[in-house]
This record gives C-alpha cells, structure tokens and sequence, in this order.
C-alpha cells in the first residue's frame, strides 16, 4: 500500500530555516510527480510546490518563491522541502502529496502523508 | 490564479440526511480539472473525486460529483456517521492549482 511519511517538522526562529522529507513506499516513487500543501492551524489548504518525476520541473507558490526549494533523490525514495527566510506566516502542518501524472501541476492528489507541523516563532 | 468559493460554510445535518456542497470558480476549469477531497479532524485529507465526477478508488457510490466550467458540487446521497468531516474542492486544470475555503458538514 501507498504510504508517505513526513518528517524534519518542529519550531524554528524567524529568519531560520528548516528542511523537511517525505519517504514514499507502496510505488513507483520516480514515475510521479510530488507536491507540497501546507495548512496553518484551523486554516484550509494551500499549494506549496511540485516537482515532476525526474526533477527536471518545478514550480512554487507565489508565497514561497525564492526562499522554498522542492527537490527528491529518486535513490532514496525521498522528497525534500527546503524552507530559508521563515516568518510567521509559515506556520502550518506541511503535507507531501503523490500526484497521478509525471509531469507539471495539472493532477489530483490522490495520496497524502500525515503531515508534519512547522512553527515559526520567536 | 483561479479562486474556488464554497458554500456554505458549515452544513447542519443528520445521519442519513442528504449533503450538497457548492464550489464555484472565479473562472472557467480547465478540463473540469476538479478534486473533491474530505478531511477528519486531525488527518490528512483523502480524495474522494477527480475530473469532476470520478471517484476515487475505494469511495463508496454514496460520493457523487458534478458540474463543469465554473460551478460544481458534490452530494453525499445518505450521510453515515464517518461522513462528518470538512470537504475541500480543488482546481488542478490551471497553474497554480488551487483549493476552495472548505465546507463543514456537521452533525445536526
């Protein structure tokens, strides 16, 4: 079965930064696409950031351009979040999400992973 | 980007009851790119719908969706007891793929 786990979540000062991963299992991690959503506490869902199968493609969020860097090590299974220049606002538990297509941000996220919290405070 | 509304905010319901969730986008979606997804308090949201009316694997037939260009809906026929929950439309037709504010659905 699919299964994504999150990890590297925790407090961190404004102005630090903070790298998250998700290992995947249950597929064929380098065939799919991966995404990044996040929710602050009592808040709904926003996009992070994708990735496409191999890497080569990447997009982010308005919100997270050039401090947020999403990138995955095919090797390991893994998806990295790397967050630089945190403020407040980043508060929220982050979600790795498989998307059903290789290439570009046009997928259903069909499988997620728990979660892991980011708190961003001083 | 494309805004997704949804409405209403908190639906007051009772088992067995019929649930009908609203979401409408600022512009047209592409392909009817749409995504019905439900989340418990304290989990991660789960795919009920894509392309607008195709359930996912392992959703009972309870779950419908439909509606194309700007207004969709999902129903749930005859809510069980696990089907309270808040729901989340989301557009993937469109860079950057968007999520709507959600709807509560409650226990009357």
């Amino acid at each position: 079965q699919v299964q994504l786990v999150e990890s590297g979540g925790g407090v961190v000062q404004p102005g630090r930064s903070l790298r998250l991963s998700c290992v995947a299992s249950g597929f064929t991690f380098s065939s799919y696409g991966m995404h990044w959503v996040r929710q602050a506490p009592g808040k709904g869902l926003q996009w992070v950031a994708v990735i496409s199968y191999d890497g080569s493609n990447k997009y982010n969020a308005d919100s997270v351009k050039g401090r947020f860097t999403i990138s995955r090590d095919n090797s390991k299974n893994t998806l990295y979040l790397q967050m630089n220049s945190l403020s407040p606002e980043d508060t929220a538990v982050y979600y790795c999400a498989k998307a059903t297509y290789a290439v570009g941000t046009n997928s259903e996220l069909d499988y997620w992973g728990q979660g892991t919290l980011v708190t961003v405070s001083s | 980007e494309i805004v997704l509304t949804q409405s209403p905010g908190t639906l007051s319901l009772s088992p067995g009851e019929r649930a009908t969730v609203s979401c409408r986008a600022s512009q047209s979606v592409t392909s009817s790119s749409l995504a019905w997804y439900q989340q418990k308090p304290g989990q991660a949201p789960r795919l009920l719908i894509s392309g607008a009316s195709s359930r996912a694997t392992g959703i009972p037939d309870s779950f419908s969706g439909s509606g194309s260009g700007t207004d969709f809906t999902l129903t749930i026929s005859r809510l069980e007891p696990e089907d309270f929950a808040v729901y989340y439309c989301q557009q993937y037709g469109s860079s950057p793929p968007t999520f709507g504010g959600g709807t509560k659905v409650e226990i009357k």
